[in-house]
């Protein structure tokens, strides 16, 4: 059974940095791209940025691009996200997604339950 | 504001069909399979439509996606209850070279 469990959010104060976990398994993790999404408050979805099976090519939203960074550790069924420079409009629920392909695509075929990030002093 | 439209909201009666639309460009839907997701409230997202218009197993044929030029559509026919939900495309975009979704169309069946 594919499960994606989500880890590390809570509540930040602005400019400051957190990192997101999202620790998958019940399927070979480093033959898939994963993704973050989030959903701000009374939002849509929102794509963050997403990863290459092989961590060899990362993707990047305009509005993250240059404080976030995706990785995700093979050996370990881990992917991250490393964010920084955080401000009140990053606050939201962020989704840990697997694509269906080892390139990003949007075929997210499961997706973790989310960790709720708030930005605020 | 979305690179791909849907409209905000959709309503419609038990048992009624209805349809969301999703507009996009040459760089994305044109070019690019589409996806449909529903996501309930505090809940993850859930795969629709595949590909413009493969349905996942489990998800039921009341639920259908198409796709043409740079517009998409996913139909939902007799409708139920539970379908209350917010509903979202999503595709490529070799522009942006990134994800996009669309803005989401909440229904609410009356």
């Amino acid at each position: 059974e594919v499960q994606l469990l989500e880890s590390g959010g809570g509540l930040v104060q602005p400019g400051g940095s957190l990192r997101l976990s999202c620790a998958a398994s019940g399927f070979t993790f480093s033959s898939y791209a994963m993704s973050w999404v989030r959903q701000a408050p009374g939002k849509g979805l929102e794509w963050v940025s997403a990863i290459s099976g092989s961590a060899g090519n990362t993707y990047y939203a305009d509005s993250v691009k240059g404080r976030f960074t995706i990785s995700r550790d093979n050996s370990k069924n881990t992917l991250y996200l490393q964010m920084h420079s955080l401000g009140a409009e990053d606050t939201a629920v962020y989704y840990c997604a697997k694509d269906r392909l080892g390139v990003p695509t949007g075929y997210f075929d499961y997706w973790g339950q989310g960790t709720l990030v708030t930005v605020s002093s | 504001q979305s690179v791909l439209t849907q409209p905000p909201s959709a309503s419609g009666t038990p048992g009624q069909r209805v349809t969301i639309s999703c507009s996009g460009s040459r760089s994305n839907i044109e070019t690019n399979n589409v996806y449909w997701y529903q996501h309930l409230p505090g809940t993850a997202p859930k795969l629709l439509i595949f590909r413009n218009n493969q349905r996942p197993s489990g998800v039921p044929d009341r639920f259908s996606g198409s796709k043409s030029g740079t517009s998409a559509s996913l139909a939902i026919s007799e409708l139920r209850s539970e379908d209350e939900a917010d509903y979202y495309c999503a595709t490529w975009d070799d522009s942006l070279s990134g994800v996009i979704f669309g803005g989401g169309t909440k229904l609410t069946v009356l």
